[in-house]
């Protein structure tokens, strides 16, 4: 059965340091990774997915095969980074897929 | 840019009484699933829709739940007799096609007293 796990419950660091949120996946099969960030309990807004390698806010994640990971890394992080993020694994059965969320990071960025 | 429209943001219902959450698809979308978050735990896939029926559902889905889209952009999920736990927040979200991304939706608080 597929699995994401994020190691980091909370992650707290200064206004312009360096960001690094861990991601792990488990999956059989050929793996699509997203990271999705919650505002205050809002929607669920797509930030990344590995397949289209894009940088988004500053923050880009490399899919690692090897270490089966998707690490969201951003340089210097901003108060409004501030958020919670969570890291997603698409699977397909039958006939559509479906996200399987990892439990999420809070970012937490003070000055 | 689209987004997926839920109905209402929130409410509150006894215990035992049936609820329908409304969403609203992006209209080119044919993939519709329904998501739900319990307070401070993670987002649980409860069931996947696509050509008309259910492609997939999780073990949270039970005879309880149903999902329906009666009129090509509508898409319901009928909680038909509510628990205490079936408070959460409950999301909509939509794909294009199996190689786009999920959109949600701003979600509905269900307060079940």
């Amino acid at each position: 059965a597929q699995r994401v796990t994020q190691p980091e419950k909370l992650l707290s660091v200064f206004k312009g340091a360096p960001v690094e949120l861990k991601c792990n996946y488990s999956y059989s099969g050929s793996p699509e990774l997203f990271w999705y960030v919650q505002y205050s309990r809002q929607r669920l807004q797509l930030l990344l997915r590995h397949i289209s390698r894009e940088s988004i806010k500053g923050f880009t994640a490399d899919l690692n095969k090897g270490e089966t990971s998707f690490h969201l890394k951003k340089p210097f992080a901003q108060e409004e980074d501030s958020a919670m993020y969570y890291c997603a694994l698409s699977t397909y059965t039958g006939t559509a897929s479906k996200l399987t969320f990892g439990t999420g990071t809070r970012l937490q960025v003070t000055l | 840019e689209p987004e997926v429209t839920q109905t209402p943001s929130h409410q509150v219902t006894q215990m035992g009484q049936e609820v329908i959450l409304r969403c609203v698809p992006i209209s080119n979308h044919l993939y519709f699933y329904w998501y739900r978050q319990i307070l401070g735990q993670k987002v649980e896939f409860l069931v996947s829709f696509y050509n008309n029926e259910i492609s997939e559902k999780s073990e949270i889905f039970d005879d309880q739940f149903s999902v329906e889209r009666p009129d090509g952009s509508n898409f319901t999920l009928k909680i038909r007799s509510t628990k205490l736990e079936d408070s959460a927040m409950y999301f909509c979200a939509s794909r294009q096609r199996q190689s786009q991304g999920y959109t949600f939706g701003s979600g509905t608080r269900l307060t079940v007293v």
